[in-house]
């Protein structure tokens, strides 16, 4: 079974701009989180899709949003960058229970984003 | 708000010593209980978990955790270390029940670095 995709892989912006990261998860599975990942902060948690709903939500600004498709694939948008955006964005993918194994999430490789 | 406290930032080992980092959370009800590890360049893999039953859990690669509920914790171990065993541990925990057992909060990281 395919892991957990992410595109791009690298990117890099500057101040002011927008982007946009996907995220393919694994297959049969409808949950999909995103995470942001820094030396300063660690893994903290953006938001969480499951059946094309945003079911859970971190404490970032509405600059970050994200949305599902039917397929499960998710985006992750990021408005008007700063330089504190840098960071490494997982998305992780799970079945999207609320016990259990059906909550086990599985990580991507990551999109590293750097903002110039 | 749950939180997951690593008290061990960065250990250092010699092959063959054995192995235990902390792992404290913070969460009123019951939770699922998770190892992470991030091997240098790679993305986040699942080492173990918990559910329920029996508290000793074995991972992949020889790691065991063991959840101690009157203490909150949630143990790895592992009796022989190996260098191939360098990278960043993460403990994360999220709710086992509800509609936010998606959102997992993370520790802040053990480095382990073991020298040969």
């Amino acid at each position: 079974k395919a892991g957990v995709t992410q595109t791009p892989r690298y990117l890099i912006k500057t101040r002011g701009q927008q982007v946009t990261l996907s995220c393919s998860p694994i297959s049969g599975h409808r949950s999909v989180s995103w995470y942001q990942q820094t030396p300063g902060q660690g893994l903290q948690f953006l938001f969480e899709y499951f059946s094309e709903t945003q079911r859970n939500k971190g404490n970032f600004p509405g600059r970050f949003s994200g949305r599902q498709f039917s397929n499960s694939r998710s985006e992750m948008n990021v408005s008007t960058l700063e330089l504190g955006d840098s960071a490494l964005y997982l998305c992780a993918s799970s079945l999207g229970g609320s016990g259990g194994r059906s909550s086990e999430q599985f990580f991507g490789p990551g999109t590293r984003l750097t903002v110039l | 708000a749950q939180s997951v406290s690593q008290h061990n930032h960065h250990v250092i080992l010699s092959e063959a010593a054995s192995l235990e980092l902390g792992c404290n959370y913070s969460y009123g009800g019951t939770v699922n209980l998770f190892w992470y590890v991030q091997y240098p360049g790679q993305h986040l893999q699942l080492l173990l978990k918990y559910f329920s039953g029996d508290p000793l859990v074995k991972g992949i690669k020889g790691f065991e955790a063991e959840f101690i509920k009157s203490k909150f914790s949630f143990n790895l171990r592992k009796p022989s270390v190996q260098w191939s065993d360098t990278a960043e541990y993460f403990c994360a925990v999220n709710p086992s029940l509800g509609g936010t057992a998606s959102k997992l909060t993370f520790g802040t990281g053990t480095r382990l670095q073991v020298t040969l």
